[in-house]
């Protein structure tokens, strides 16, 4: 009955390969977000959908596409990575933008 | 954008002692969450508080919105308590702020 869920936890991967990391939620909110938190501890938004439309784009690379299928999910592609791509990726929801979030367990990215 | 503010930036208790973590913000804000992200990095909801004060246990919450600032208490600590204690403010707009975080541990 996770709330937030996400995947893969852990991934591992080469410098100019293309991953993606999939984000769930059982909620039933309308807003979604990603996150990003670096190897400091600083917490950065990048995005945020609410019903599957497109309202934050912070200054986040064209590298990275997200793409929501559904209010319920909220999928990150990542192309051509690159080692400072590496931290920890967090997804999360609120009933419209604004309340109280909640996130997912996060997916830690190491990119060699 | 809102700049928040954490104090301190470390914290070393011990177990039993009492605490008090601060957060500042430049401007007004729709939402503030506590959350607090444990040893394994998962960051769970502490207090949903734009205004006012909320208790759950051990734990109070402060905001003085007109002020610009919040306060979380943690009474007796305990080494459970050890982590990241993290501001985040949102605008009307959905954007969210996170600060720095206080670290904090707590020795037996």
């Amino acid at each position: 009955d996770t709330a937030v869920s996400q995947t893969p936890k852990y991934l591992v991967t080469q410098m100019g390969n293309d991953k993606s990391i999939k984000c769930e939620q059982n909620l039933g909110h309308d807003t979604m977000y990603w996150y990003k938190q670096d190897s400091k501890k600083f917490l950065k938004i990048m995005f945020s959908y609410n019903n599957k439309e497109l309202i934050i784009n912070e200054t986040v690379p064209n590298r990275f596409s997200p793409k929501s299928p559904d209010k319920a999910h909220l999928n990150l592609h990542i192309n051509s990575l690159e080692l400072g791509d590496s931290a920890v990726y967090f997804c999360a929801s609120s009933q419209r933008g604004g309340n109280e979030q909640f996130f997912g367990p996060g997916t830690r990215l190491t990119v060699l | 954008g809102i700049q928040v503010e954490q104090s301190p930036p470390d914290l070393i208790l011990q177990e039993g002692a009492n605490s008090t973590l601060r957060c500042n913000f430049s401007d007004s804000v729709n939402n503030l969450q506590w959350f607090h992200q444990n040893p394994w990095g998962q960051l769970i909801n502490l207090f949903y508080i734009p205004s006012g004060t909320k208790q759950n246990g051990r734990l109070s919450a402060t905001t003085v919105a007109t002020e610009r600032y919040s306060l979380l208490y943690i009474s007796s600590s305990q080494t459970t308590d050890s982590g990241v204690y993290f501001c985040a403010v949102a605008t009307n707009a959905g954007k969210s702020t996170f600060g720095d975080g206080t670290t904090l541990t707590v020795k037996p």
